[in-house]
């Protein structure tokens, strides 16, 4: 069955502090793997995209790591701000079909 | 327009009622998804409309949900005969193709039914 599994279901961090959420996955098979952000009321936006062969890929402070051998995927937030609070979520497409399978979600609370 | 508007942002209404929730995508978006997300949950897939295909419908929980999309932009979301259970987001998503673009999604329509 298809699934993608995030870690820790919850954070607290102090601002200004690094962190990394998890996501591991079972989907296959796989075209690409994305991480939204999603604010409390607001619909997800997206942070990035990457397909099997992409190893990492940065916006900003965000970081995503990717190992399609393992099936694993990190989201690496630097240098967190108040702003980043939200709930991180972890999205999986299968290569066989347009539906993405969706993680529920990391929620990061940063407190100054 | 800019984005993806969905409206209305809330609505409540009484079990047993009928409601629609709409969707403007951006212009010049194939794809239209909906997607319903209950509290504290992920997002549950609906349907999916590209271009002038049959939409995919294999995701509405039952018959009386439905959705059409008028002239390839417009969507609505049909819920009839509502039930608490149906209380959740509904969000609206589109985007250029279904593969390696990112969605680009509304606010959503917060659904109560009470």
């Amino acid at each position: 069955k298809n699934q993608v599994e995030q870690s820790p279901q919850s954070l607290i961090i102090l601002e200004g502090k690094n962190c990394t959420l998890q996501c591991n996955y079972t989907v296959s098979p796989f075209s690409n793997l994305r991480w939204y952000k999603q604010d409390t009321g607001r619909g997800p936006v997206s942070l990035t995209i990457m397909t099997f062969s992409e190893n990492t890929k940065s916006n900003g402070r965000y970081t995503a790591t990717l190992d399609a051998d393992t099936k694993q995927s990190s989201l690496h937030i630097t240098a967190s701000q108040l702003s980043d609070s939200a709930s991180y979520i972890c999205v999986v497409a299968p290569s066989s079909n347009y539906q993405l399978i969706w993680g529920a979600g990391t929620k990061l609370i940063i407190k100054p | 327009g800019a984005g993806v508007s969905q409206s209305p942002s809330n609505k409540v209404t009484e079990k047993g009622k009928d409601v629609e929730l709409r969707c403007d995508p951006i212009s010049g978006h194939t794809a239209l998804y909906w997607y319903r997300q209950s509290l504290g949950q992920g997002l549950e897939f609906l349907i999916y409309f590209q271009g002038n295909s049959a939409p995919d419908k294999s995701g509405l929980p039952s018959d009386r949900f439905s959705a059409e999309r008028t002239g390839g932009s417009v969507s609505t979301l049909t819920i009839q005969r509502t039930q608490q259970e149906d209380s959740a987001v509904y969000l609206c998503a589109s985007s250029l193709a279904n593969r390696l673009y990112g969605y680009t999604f509304g606010s959503g329509t917060r659904l109560t039914v009470v």
